[in-house]
C-alpha cells in the first residue's frame, strides 16, 4: 500500500544549528513530493515540492529538499535554524492521477 | 476515534450544478480547514473555522465557493454555481486549538469532477 513515513515524531534542536526532517515513501513509482509546514493558529503553507528535473529542490525560507530514489527519500534540510521555524512539518506525496497522502507530521521544537 | 468523515468520495456533476461537500471533524476538535488539491497548486487553503467561526477565508476563490459550521460537528462547503475548473480534491481537516502548534487529522478528500 502506498504510504509516506515521517520516523520522527518531535524533533528538537538549537537555534542556528542544522536541521534534517526525514521523510519516506512506499510507491512503486516516483510521485509528486511536497513539504508543508503548519505554523501557530495557521493552516498549511507549501514549502516546494518535487516533479521531476533536479534532484535538489529549494524553497521558501531557506528550506531545501533532496529526493532520493534509491533511498525512496526526501528529506528536508535547512543549514542553520531561527526560533520562528517552530512549527508542525508534513511530508506528502501525490501518486500519479491519486489524491495526496501525508505523513503523521514532525513537530519542530527549537531551543534558545 | 472514527478521524474525519468526507462525503461523498468521490462527485461527478455538470457545470452549473449546486454541489455541497461534508465534513464531519474529530469529535472535541475546535478548528476545522478546508483546502483544495490541485496538482499545480499542490494544497491550497480555503478557509477555516475556529469554534465554528469562519477566521480566515481569504483562500476562498470566488463568490461561488461558500462554507458553514453550524455546529461544532459538521460543516459543508458548497459550490454553486460549479464549473469545470473547480474540479479537484477537496480535504477538511481538523485540530484540537489551542496555544502552539495544532497536529492536523485530515479526512479522505471528496474528488470533484465537473463536466
Amino acid at each position: 500500500a502506498q504510504s509516506v513515513t515521517q520516523p520522527d515524531i518531535h524533533i528538537t534542536v538549537s537555534e542556528g544549528a542544522s536541521l534534517e526532517l526525514r521523510c519516506n515513501y512506499s510507491y512503486g513509482a516516483t510521485p509528486y513530493l511536497f513539504w508543508y509546514v503548519q505554523s501557530p493558529g495557521q493552516g498549511l503553507q507549501l514549502l516546494l515540492k518535487y516533479f521531476s528535473g533536479d534532484t535538489l529542490v529549494q524553497g521558501i525560507k531557506g528550506f531545501e529538499a533532496e529526493f532520493k530514489r534509491s533511498q525512496s527519500s526526501f528529506n528536508l534540510r535547512k543549514p542553520s535554524v531561527h526560533w520562528s521555524d517552530a512549527a508542525e512539518y508534513f511530508c506528502a506525496v501525490v501518486p500519479r492521477d491519486d489524491k495526496i497522502i501525508f505523513g503523521k507530521g514532525t513537530r519542530l521544537h527549537i531551543l534558545p | 476515534d472514527a478521524g474525519v468523515i468526507q462525503s461523498p468520495r468521490h462527485e461527478v456533476t455538470e457545470m452549473g450544478q449546486e454541489v455541497t461537500l461534508r465534513c464531519k471533524p474529530i469529535s472535541g476538535h475546535n478548528s476545522l480547514f478546508w483546502y483544495r488539491q490541485t496538482m499545480m497548486r499542490g494544497l491550497e487553503l480555503l478557509i477555516y473555522f475556529n469554534n465554528n467561526v469562519p477566521i480566515d477565508d481569504s483562500g476562498m476563490p470566488e463568490d461561488r465557493f461558500s462554507a458553514k459550521m453550524p455546529n461544532a460537528s459538521f460543516s459543508t462547503l458548497k459550490i454553486q454555481p460549479s464549473e469545470p475548473r473547480d474540479s479537484a480534491v477537496y480535504f477538511c481537516a481538523s485540530s484540537l486549538g489551542g496555544e502552539g502548534v495544532e497536529k492536523l487529522f485530515f479526512g479522505s478528500g471528496t474528488q470533484l469532477s465537473v463536466l
